[in-house]
C-alpha cells in the first residue's frame, strides 16, 4: 500500500461547481498537511497548510483534515475555468528528518466554462 | 528576479552527454531540495541539502551528482544518462529542513535520447 493515495482523474466539472479532491494515507505520525496546486509548465505552489485535524479556509478554498479516517479533502467553491490544474496533497510527520512531506501524484482538474 | 529560478527549462540530451542543471533561490532559505516528477507519479525526493550539508540522498543512482556551493545555489549534474530518466527535475527550497512549507522552481524538463 502506498503511503498516500491520490485519484490522478482527470475531473472535469463545469464552472461554478464545487469541487471535492481528496487523499488517504497510512502513516498515523503524519501531522502536517499541504496542498500544492500545479498549472501546466510550472513548479507546484503551496495552497493551503494545516496541522493535525480540522478544518482551514481561505477564500473559495477549504481544506478539511480527519486524522482518524487518515483523509483529507480540498474544497474549492464557485469553481472558476483558473482553478484547473494538477492538486497534489503532501503531508508530514514531526522529527526525525519526516518533516520531508511525502506528496500523492496529484489530481487533474479541468473546469469548463 | 524572485523566488525560485531553474535553468535550464528544457533539456534534450543524449546518454553518453554530461550536462548540469541549476537551481538558485532568492528567498534567504537554508534548505534545497532536488525531486524527480515522473507523468502520474508521485514527486520522487532525490536530494536534501541543509545549510549546504546534503542531509539525504534517497537512493538516487550515482549518474545524478548534487552539488551545493552554497545556500542559495544548488546542481544537479548528470552523466549517462537513461532514457527512463527523462522526466521534469523540479528544485525546492525551505526555511531550513524542518520547515514543511517548500518553495518550488517552475522545474527542468528534460529529455534523455
Amino acid at each position: 500500500q502506498k503511503e498516500v493515495e491520490q485519484d490522478p482523474g482527470p475531473l472535469s466539472v463545469p464552472e461554478g461547481a464545487i469541487v471535492s479532491l481528496n487523499c488517504t494515507y497510512s502513516n498515523s505520525a503524519f501531522q502536517y498537511f499541504m496542498w500544492y496546486r500545479q498549472y501546466s509548465r510550472k513548479g507546484p505552489e503551496l495552497l493551503m497548510y494545516t496541522y493535525s485535524s480540522g478544518n482551514k479556509e481561505d477564500g473559495r478554498f477549504t481544506a478539511q483534515v480527519d486524522k482518524s479516517s487518515k483523509y483529507i479533502s480540498l474544497f474549492i467553491r464557485d469553481s472558476q475555468p483558473s482553478d484547473s490544474a494538477t492538486y497534489l496533497c503532501a503531508m508530514s510527520g514531526p522529527g526525525g528528518g519526516s518533516y520531508i512531506p511525502t506528496f500523492g501524484r496529484g489530481t487533474s482538474l479541468i473546469v469548463h466554462p | 528576479e524572485t523566488g525560485v529560478t531553474q535553468t535550464p527549462r528544457h533539456l534534450v540530451m543524449g546518454m553518453t552527454n554530461k550536462k548540469s542543471l541549476k537551481c538558485e533561490q532568492h528567498l534567504g532559505h537554508n534548505a534545497m531540495y532536488w525531486y524527480k516528477q515522473s507523468a502520474k507519479k508521485p514527486l520522487e525526493l532525490m536530494f536534501v541539502y541543509n545549510f549546504k550539508e546534503q542531509t539525504e540522498n534517497n537512493s538516487v543512482p550515482s549518474r545524478f551528482s548534487p552539488e551545493c556551493p552554497n545556500s542559495s545555489h544548488l546542481f544537479l549534474h548528470l552523466h549517462t544518462l537513461q532514457p527512463e530518466d527523462s522526466a521534469l527535475y523540479l528544485c525546492a527550497s525551505s526555511q531550513d529542513e524542518r520547515d514543511n512549507e517548500q518553495f518550488f522552481g517552475p522545474g527542468t524538463r528534460l529529455t534523455v535520447l
